[in-house]
């Protein structure tokens, strides 16, 4: 069975302060690996699509990065305004199409 | 372009009422997925679609749930009768047929979901 493991729950910056979100997964051939960010009381937002090992993705202060094993999306200098929960997700190569969620990161980033 | 969208936004029902959530797709888009997120727990799979045909719904949990999709465009989901455990908030994705590697590949459009309250 698929499975995703974010970490950590939750995460507290200072402006200005980078960091990393985890994401283990463990899937029978990986297909692809999905973030996105949700904000309170909206859906899940689409921010990247990682496919191989070695592969990165870039979107203003955020990086993502794959290996076999694992995904981190970086955050680089946050801003208030990057303050929501991030999910990561993974799709198996074969059977079904449906996305396998982890718990999510809630990020909160202070002035 | 008009996003997914889904209604009710909040449903607040008793114990053995019925309920029906209703999701519109991108237009355009063959594939329609049913998500769902309880409270403390990860969002997970229901269902999904491509058209009208039920491509996988090994999610759905039990029986008292039934999805359809009228002609390939919008799509309902209805609980009956509701239990207290169904209380939560469903999500409603698209995405178009064929995901083939681009810059845009594997992207869900989802709605802002339909939050469940089940007394």
């Amino acid at each position: 069975e698929d499975q995703v493991t974010q970490s950590p729950e939750a995460l507290r910056l200072q402006e200005g302060e980078s960091s990393s979100l985890n994401c283990s997964y463990t899937v029978s051939g990986l297909r692809g690996l999905f973030w996105y960010r949700q904000d309170p009381g909206k859906g899940p937002e689409f921010l990247f699509t990682l496919y191989s090992a070695g592969e990165e993705k870039e979107k203003e202060r955020l990086k993502a990065t794959l290996t076999k094993k694992e995904s981190f999306l970086h955050i680089t200098a946050p801003k208030p305004e990057d303050s929501a929960t991030y999910l990561c997700a993974v799709q198996a190569r074969t059977g079904r199409r449906a996305l396998t969620f982890g718990s999510g990161t809630r990020l909160q980033v202070q002035p | 372009e008009a996003g997914v969208t889904q209604f009710p936004s909040h449903s607040v029902i008793e114990k053995g009422q019925t309920v029906t959530l209703r999701c519109d797709p991108i237009s355009g888009h063959d594939n329609l997925y049913w998500y769902r997120r309880v409270m403390g727990k990860e969002i997970k799979f229901l269902l999904h679609f491509v058209k009208e045909s039920k491509q996988d719904e090994s999610g759905m949990p039990n029986n008292r749930f039934l999805a359809e999709r009228t002609g390939g465009t919008y799509s309902t989901l209805k609980v009956q009768p509701a239990e207290l455990e169904d209380s939560g908030v469903y999500f409603c994705a698209s995405s178009q047929v064929v995901l083939q590697p681009s810059p845009r590949t594997g992207e869900l459009f989802f709605g802002e979901g339909s939050r469940l309250t089940v007394l």
